[in-house]
């Protein structure tokens, strides 16, 4: 079955760029959106953007910061977000969506600290 | 931007017991509703679809119902296991979830 692997760097200093991918195995990874959301400590969830082969949609207040981009060859998807700063700590997830989030990947624990 | 509210924030329930959690959209969004369920240092897991539609494996204690702005999950006869917090997620228009129902077992 299709499974989410996820990887980047977990500790960052404000003003850096957070860098994370996302690798799709078992099954197809063009027909679906792919996600990413995050979870500051303790917090809710929320949606930062996606993407499918038409394009890209992000949040509205992460928009200026945000790009998403997908490698079709390699089955991989990678978030980066500029200008860090400790509002941006949070566990980050990757999902495939399809209008619902049904597989997730297993977090990234993204800490900002100078 | 569509905004999520669920109700109630908190709800502490004995085993057996039917827990209902409210999601109310600020706009209409048809059936464009899903809801999870996350376990402490756990990724969210998917329990519906639309609504009504349960995904593959739930138990069948987990339903949901609604449509337009106003919606609702139930779990008929929690059990131990159902102490999470449960999030609605609306896909109509970009995307955004409710703050969170944390279902704690008295």
């Amino acid at each position: 079955q299709v499974q989410l692997q996820q990887w980047g760097a977990g500790l960052l200093k404000p003003s850096e760029t957070l860098s994370l991918t996302c690798g799709v195995s078992g099954g197809s990874f063009s027909y679906f959106y792919w996600s990413w959301v995050r979870q500051p400590p303790g917090k809710g969830l929320e949606w930062i953007g996606e993407i499918n082969h038409e394009g890209t949609n992000y949040n509205e207040s992460l928009k200026s910061r945000v790009t998403i981009s997908m490698d079709t060859s390699r089955n991989q998807f990678s978030l980066k977000l500029s200008s860090v700063t400790a509002a941006d700590t949070a566990v980050y997830y990757c999902a495939r969506e399809d209008y619902a989030f049904d597989i997730w990947g297993q977090g990234t624990m993204v800490t900002v600290s100078s | 931007e569509i905004v999520l509210t669920q109700s109630p924030d908190f709800q502490s329930v004995t085993p057996k017991e039917k827990v209902t959690i409210t999601c109310r959209a600020s706009q209409n969004i048809g059936n464009g509703l899903h809801w999870y369920q996350q376990k402490p240092d756990q990724s969210p897991k998917p329990l519906i679809k639309f609504a009504s539609q349960s995904f593959s494996g739930v138990p069948s204690r987990f339903s949901g119902s609604g449509s337009g702005t106003d919606f609702t999950l139930t779990i008929n006869s929690l059990e131990a296991e159902d102490a999470a917090t449960y999030y609605c997620h609306q896909s109509s228009r970009g995307a955004s979830f409710g703050p969170g129902t944390k279902v704690d077992i008295k």
